[in-house]
Formats: C-alpha cells, sequence, structure tokens
C-alpha cells in the first residue's frame, strides 16, 4: 500500500463547476497535510494547509481532513481554465526519535478545467 | 522576501561524472529539505536538514549526500551517476523544523544524464 494514494486522472471539470480531488494515507501518525498546485515545467506551489479534522476554507479552495478516516481532500469552488494543473497531496510523517520531518507525496491528480 | 533559489537550473552529465547542486533558503529559514521528482517514480523526499544537521533521510542509496552550511544554505551531492538519476532536484525551505511549518519550493535543478 503507498503511503498517500490519489487518483492519477485526468479530471476534467466545466468551467464555473466545483473540482473534489481526494487524497488517503497510511501513517495513522501523520500530523500536517498540505496541498501543493503543479504547473508543467514548474515546482510545487502551497495552495492550503490543515491540520485538525474537519474543514479549512481559503478563497475558492476549502480542505478536509478525516483523521479517523485517514482521508484529505481539496475542493476548488468556481473551477477556472489557470486551475488547470496537477494537484499533488502530501503528508508530514515526523520520526517518532530525533525529529526530522519528512514530505510525502502522491502521484498527483491532474486536473483540467475545460471552457 | 526573496524566494528558494536554486543553482544552477540546467545541467547536463555523462554517466559516472559528479554533480553537486546548490540551494539557498528563503531569508530566515533554517530547515532545507531535497526531493527528487520523475515522471514515473513522482516527487521523492531525499534528505532533511536543519541547524547544519541532517534530520531525516529518504530511501536513497549512498551515492546522494548532502550539507548544510551555518547561514542555512545547503549543498546536495550526487556520485558516480547513472541516467536514472535523470530528474528535476527540488529544494524546499521552511522556517523551522516543527511539524507544521510550510515548506516552499525552488525552481529547480533539471539534470539530464547521457
Amino acid at each position: 500500500q503507498k503511503e498517500v494514494e490519489q487518483n492519477s486522472g485526468p479530471l476534467s471539470v466545466p468551467e464555473g463547476a466545483i473540482a473534489s480531488l481526494n487524497c488517503t494515507y497510511s501513517d495513522r501518525g501523520s500530523q500536517s497535510f498540505f496541498w501543493y498546485r503543479q504547473y508543467s515545467g514548474k515546482s510545487p506551489e502551497l495552495i492550503m494547509s490543515i491540520y485538525s479534522n474537519g474543514d479549512k476554507e481559503d478563497g475558492r479552495f476549502t480542505a478536509q481532513l478525516n483523521k479517523a478516516s485517514q482521508y484529505v481532500s481539496l475542493l476548488i469552488r468556481d473551477s477556472q481554465p489557470s486551475d488547470s494543473a496537477t494537484y499533488l497531496c502530501a503528508v508530514n510523517i515526523r520520526k517518532l526519535t530525533g525529529g526530522g520531518n519528512k514530505l510525502t507525496f502522491g502521484t498527483g491528480t491532474q486536473l483540467k478545467v475545460e471552457l | 522576501k526573496a524566494g528558494v533559489t536554486q543553482t544552477p537550473r540546467y545541467l547536463i552529465k555523462t554517466r559516472g561524472q559528479q554533480v553537486t547542486l546548490s540551494c539557498s533558503p528563503i531569508s530566515g529559514h533554517r530547515s532545507v529539505s531535497w526531493y527528487q521528482q520523475t515522471p514515473g517514480q513522482g516527487l521523492q523526499f531525499l534528505f532533511e536538514y536543519f541547524s547544519e544537521t541532517q534530520r531525516n533521510k529518504g530511501n536513497f542509496p549512498g551515492r546522494f549526500s548532502g550539507r548544510q552550511f551555518s547561514n542555512s544554505r545547503s549543498e546536495m551531492n550526487v556520485s558516480t551517476l547513472e541516467l536514472g538519476d535523470s530528474a528535476l532536484y527540488l529544494c524546499a525551505s521552511s522556517l523551522n523544523d516543527r511539524i507544521q511549518e510550510t515548506q516552499y519550493f525552488g525552481p529547480g535543478t533539471r539534470l539530464l544524464v547521457l
């Protein structure tokens, strides 16, 4: 079982619709969760971070975390063509001793927003 | 505030050579992590440095090494290059090593091994 799993897509949604991106993780010790967006040929840029169960909203983006189900999602409202990119789910798993962080990424979901 | 910078941006090497990549974190950031991104394996964690100490290491062979300097700048080195080392190498910095710290990525160094 992969540590972080995402559907690779592509996920196609019409302009103005809600895009729903999902991610599951295997390590129950995971403590912080991030969504990054990556355009082709560019480096990842942070969209949202979430640490507690529930929803966190930032503009058109809402991150949802359910630690019991080991599931984190990203909703993009009013999707725009400029949202077309690969969305990477990342989970920070801290070592039990000695500190240190390790971001583990899913393979990413390609989102296409169509006119 | 300037972002994470990485040099060089592009590099072509041949098998058996070694390469050193450099990363300057965001001013004030003390933690630097390195990642390798390939189409087949995605983004994979290489190592993390904080206060000049390697705090965590991914599952890569010993040919991959790194270090961090007192000004938080970091370098990674790959010795005896193999074709499979062709990848985008990304550096990310965060303010400190708390688990909720966000990591900010640099533009990456694209390495091609021939």
